[in-house]
């Protein structure tokens, strides 16, 4: 089965500052990679997801994420944090029957005014 | 439009109690998906249906059970609650599996006392 580490489960910056969430997973094809966030009481987000295109990929609201196939990961990175960033947020893998998804653990941003 | 539906929002079970948790999207979605997320654990999936009359376990199945009469409608039942069971539940949909992202609904946040 498909694996997914996610390093950190809290993470603060400053507003302003260089967001960035690391997510690794296990996979020996190339899989199906996805960001999500979580707002508080809310189901998950979609923010963006690689399907073995460009392997920089733009997500809304600033968030972008790089497939690094050596690495085997997928961070996900935002210049300038701003306070509105403040939530969970979950990297997930497509399994290998394509009928499901691997979450990770998920991690919590803070962001300090 | 409403995406995905859950009901209800919030519910508390006595152990032994039985209930259905209800999930209806309007996208007209084949893929539909049943998700428990616990602290510190990501989301684990629990069933899964590829089309109405079509469904298959996840990761973590035992304790609960779905049907899919519609392509619009992915109930799922507990039997028998457990403290174990209490979680916030997620239910999903995707227009196909691997590589198309989830659309997922508001959560129920269940708790067996």
């Amino acid at each position: 089965a498909q694996s997914v580490t996610q390093l950190g489960s809290h993470v603060s910056v400053s507003e302003g500052a260089l967001v960035l969430l690391r997510c690794n997973y296990s996979s020996s094809v190339p899989p199906y990679l996805f960001w999500y966030v979580q707002y508080p009481n809310q189901g998950l987000q979609l923010l963006l997801k690689y399907t073995s295109a460009a392997t920089l990929v733009k997500g809304i609201n600033g968030f972008e994420a790089e497939f690094k196939k050596s690495e085997t990961s997928f961070h996900l990175t935002k210049p300038s944090a701003h306070m509105s960033d403040a939530a969970e947020y979950f990297c997930a893998v497509s399994g290998n029957t394509g009928n499901q998804f691997y979450f990770g653990t998920g991690t919590s941003l803070t962001v300090i005014p | 439009n409403a995406g995905v539906t859950q009901t209800p929002k919030f519910r508390i079970l006595k152990i032994g109690q039985s209930m259905t948790l209800q999930c209806t999207q309007d996208m007209n979605h084949n893929y539909m998906y049943w998700y428990r997320q616990d602290p510190g654990m990501g989301l684990k999936l629990i069933y899964y249906s590829v089309g109405a009359g079509i469904t298959d376990k996840g990761e973590v199945p035992n304790g609960y059970n779905v049907s899919r009469s519609t392509t619009e409608d992915f109930p799922l039942r507990l039997e028998l609650a457990a403290p174990s069971q209490t979680s916030v539940y997620f239910c999903a949909s995707s227009w196909a599996g691997e590589g198309y992202g989830y659309t997922f609904g508001s959560g129920t946040r269940l708790t067996v006392v």
